[in-house]
């Protein structure tokens, strides 16, 4: 089945700052979303981008389909950033969600 | 307001209790999901319903057991608890297939 990695796994930044999370995926994707997991454990959908480009308000997301990647942009970092970011494909089979290990995103005053 | 409620929110019990995880949803979705996450760690599904009466096994396996009597209630139980089973669930519905996802806010679990 397909695999999800991501990249970083960890990542410290100063409130202000721009950061890149990556999303690499092993076959082709039809569904695929990013996540935000706040330190409580909320998961809250942010995007789905199977392809193209979206944007909401200081995120973006961008998926090159043909080249097997997403990125997510966050620019001018917020503590309320903090968390766990995941990307994760859709099965159209099972509607189960296949997510990648997450890259956690650290936002220091 | 439409939404997806798990309770308790945080559980420590004894090895060899039996315990239930609830889950309701006001949204109408006949998808729910339950997945379980270790800390900081990616989401592996347990259990699956398409609907009432329908109830199949995800890719890790589970010593859990799931029912769906109703379309807004489906509970997770453990029939006798390990400190293996320690470990947050998360339930989750969604109404556009493998979009639309929403979630609940997790039940942590530690079994001493």
């Amino acid at each position: 089945g397909i695999q999800v990695e991501q990249s970083p796994p960890d990542l410290i930044l100063q409130e202000g700052a721009n950061s890149t999370l990556r999303c690499n995926f092993s076959d082709s994707v039809n569904n695929l979303q990013w996540f935000h997991q706040n330190p409580w454990g909320q998961l809250i959908n942010l995007f789905y981008i199977p392809s193209g480009t979206k944007q909401n308000g200081r995120l973006s997301a961008t998926t090159v389909a043909t080249e097997r990647y997403s990125l997510l942009y966050i620019s001018s970092s917020q503590t309320t950033d903090s968390g766990v970011y995941f990307c994760a494909e859709g099965l159209d089979s099972n509607y189960q969600l296949i997510w990648g290990a997450g890259t956690k995103l650290i936002i220091k005053p | 307001e439409a939404d997806i409620y798990q309770t308790p929110r945080y559980l420590v019990i004894g090895t060899g209790k039996k315990i239930t995880l609830e889950c309701s949803q006001t949204m109408g979705h006949d998808k729910m999901y339950w997945y379980q996450q270790d800390p900081g760690m990616e989401l592996h599904l347990i259990h699956y319903s398409y609907g009432v009466n329908s109830t199949e096994k995800g890719d890790l396996s589970s010593e859990s057991t799931v029912s769906r009597i109703r379309t807004e209630h489906f509970p997770l139980t453990l029939e006798s608890a390990r400190p293996s089973h320690t470990s947050q669930y998360l339930c989750a519905s969604s109404g556009q297939g493998p979009l639309g996802y929403t979630f609940g806010s997790g039940t942590r679990l530690t079994v001493v």
